[in-house]
């Protein structure tokens, strides 16, 4: 059964670090791997997807890697500022149930002015 | 619309009491997903309709817990007899299709609130 675990589970920051997430999987067989930002009370909004075949996706101060052998993800935030500050989501795509999601717990970040 | 509306936002229930939860997805989505979501966890699966028919329905908690979408279009959660364990946000997802590499757009969700 896949299984998606992300730390730290909570990580507070000053205003300008660079910071690192990880997601790790426990089953390689996954189409792509997806990173989501909730913010509180609020839905998922999708940051960035790399599929099985790449190794990262860049959008702006966002860098996700993904090294799928290993079963390990990281998301990369450059410069962080406050408006970062929320829950980070990361989800696979599994090969036998590709419609399906598959969660982690969730990174909660506060980005401290 | 421009995105994936849920109503309602909240609602708050007591026990035994039956609701239903909305959705309106993305016009032109063929795929539907709910996922539920308890304090401190990601969303865990429930259900994926491909047009209105559900597709795999093996996370549905158990028979107290129904979904349709009878035209392809909108969607209802239904939850009979509420438990107090019930209390969650329900999220509801669409994407243009259910294929691996179309992107599934998420609402705001709904937080059910069973006293």
């Amino acid at each position: 059964k896949q299984e998606v675990t992300q730390i730290p589970a909570a990580l507070s920051v000053p205003e300008g670090e660079n910071l690192v997430l990880n997601c790790s999987f426990t089953d390689s067989a996954i189409y792509n791997l997806q990173w989501f930002r909730q913010d509180p009370g609020k839905g998922l909004t999708s940051l960035l997807l790399i599929q099985s075949s790449q190794r990262e996706q860049t959008s702006g101060r966002l860098n996700a890697s993904l090294d799928k052998s290993s079963g390990r993800s990281t998301l990369y935030i450059a410069a962080s500022q406050p408006g970062d500050s929320a829950t980070y989501l990361c989800a696979v795509r599994p090969m036998d149930s590709s419609y399906k999601l598959i969660f982690g717990s969730g990174t909660r970040l506060l980005v401290r002015p | 619309g421009a995105g994936v509306s849920q109503t309602p936002s909240n609602k708050v229930t007591e026990k035994g009491k039956y609701v239903e939860l909305r959705c309106d997805p993305i016009s032109g989505h063929t795929a539907l997903y709910w996922y539920r979501q308890s304090l401190g966890q990601g969303p865990e699966f429930l259900i994926y309709f491909q047009g209105t028919g559900a597709a795999d329905d093996s996370g549905l908690p158990n028979d107290r817990f129904f979904a349709v979408r009878p035209e392809g279009s909108v969607s209802t959660l239904k939850i009979q007899r509420t438990e107090r364990g019930d209390s969650a946000v329900y999220l509801c997802a669409s994407s243009l299709t259910g294929g691996p590499n179309t992107e599934a757009f998420f609402g705001q969700g709904t937080r059910l609130t069973v006293v």
